[in-house]
């Protein structure tokens, strides 16, 4: 079955790009989408058919994939930013989620 | 925009079933809930995000992940637009957030990407 890899955590300072990244066999021949989930909270749809954000979702969160890894970068990352995210694809009409990485802002 | 509204909070004996509810509300009634899959996914306390299955409530089809098959039950009512998910002979390990979400895509996509989320139910199964 289809496996999506993530770091556990991510550190950046504030103001500088966050990147996250999600592994797994050809994810680039699939779409991956990302989810935000701050502490408490359900999760957000931040970006969706690898680099596309739905509305609502600040310009700074954009995304990429290609080979085996999907990227979310989170450019200028501000505080509200700290918050787990997930990475999400599909295969054989089963959906798969990765593992979820903290990013820390400090 | 369509919300998603669940059921509250359960505690049930290992054993036992729980069954949660999500009505949706909002958009343009009946097509914006019949025709995008209703998904289900749990996450345990401290944990990430493990999707269950989903149903197409235009055509009741249902898909369940492999390791529920044989306990979990996903239904939905077109009528009250809302979706049901039944996990039976609970265990400790069922004990999470049980969070229903929109797919993004309508029936005519194969593609998943769930762009309302409910608030999340806690079910707690204890021994």
């Amino acid at each position: 079955s289809h496996e999506l890899t993530q770091p556990p955590s991510v550190s950046v300072s504030p103001g500088q790009t966050a990147s996250i990244t999600c592994s797994g066999d050809k994810l680039g021949d699939k779409y991956a989408c990302w989810y935000r989930q701050r502490p408490g909270q359900s999760p957000v749809l931040v970006i969706y058919q690898d680099n596309k954000r739905p509305s609502g979702i600040p310009e700074r969160f954009s995304g990429s994939n290609s080979g085996n890894t999907a990227t979310l970068i989170i450019s200028g990352t501000q505080a509200m930013d700290e918050a787990d995210y997930y990475c999400q694809t599909w295969d054989s009409s089963t959906v798969i989620f990765g593992g979820g990485t903290k990013l820390t802002v400090l | 925009q369509v919300q998603l509204v669940q059921s509250g909070a359960e505690v049930k004996k290992a054993g036992s079933s729980v069954k949660v509810s999500c009505k949706a509300s909002g958009g343009s009634f009946s097509s914006s809930f019949s025709n995008y899959g209703i998904n289900w996914v749990r996450q345990a306390p401290g944990l990430g995000l493990e999707w269950m299955g989903d149903i197409i409530p235009t055509f009741a089809t249902t898909r369940y992940a492999q390791p529920f098959q044989g306990r979990l039950t996903i239904i939905a009512d077109e009528s009250t637009a809302t979706a049901y998910m039944e996990l039976r002979s609970l265990r400790s390990e069922d004990t999470a957030v049980y969070y229903c979400a929109q797919n993004l895509y309508s029936v005519m996509e194969p593609r998943h990407a769930f762009h309302v989320w409910g608030p999340g139910a806690l079910v707690t199964v204890s021994s």
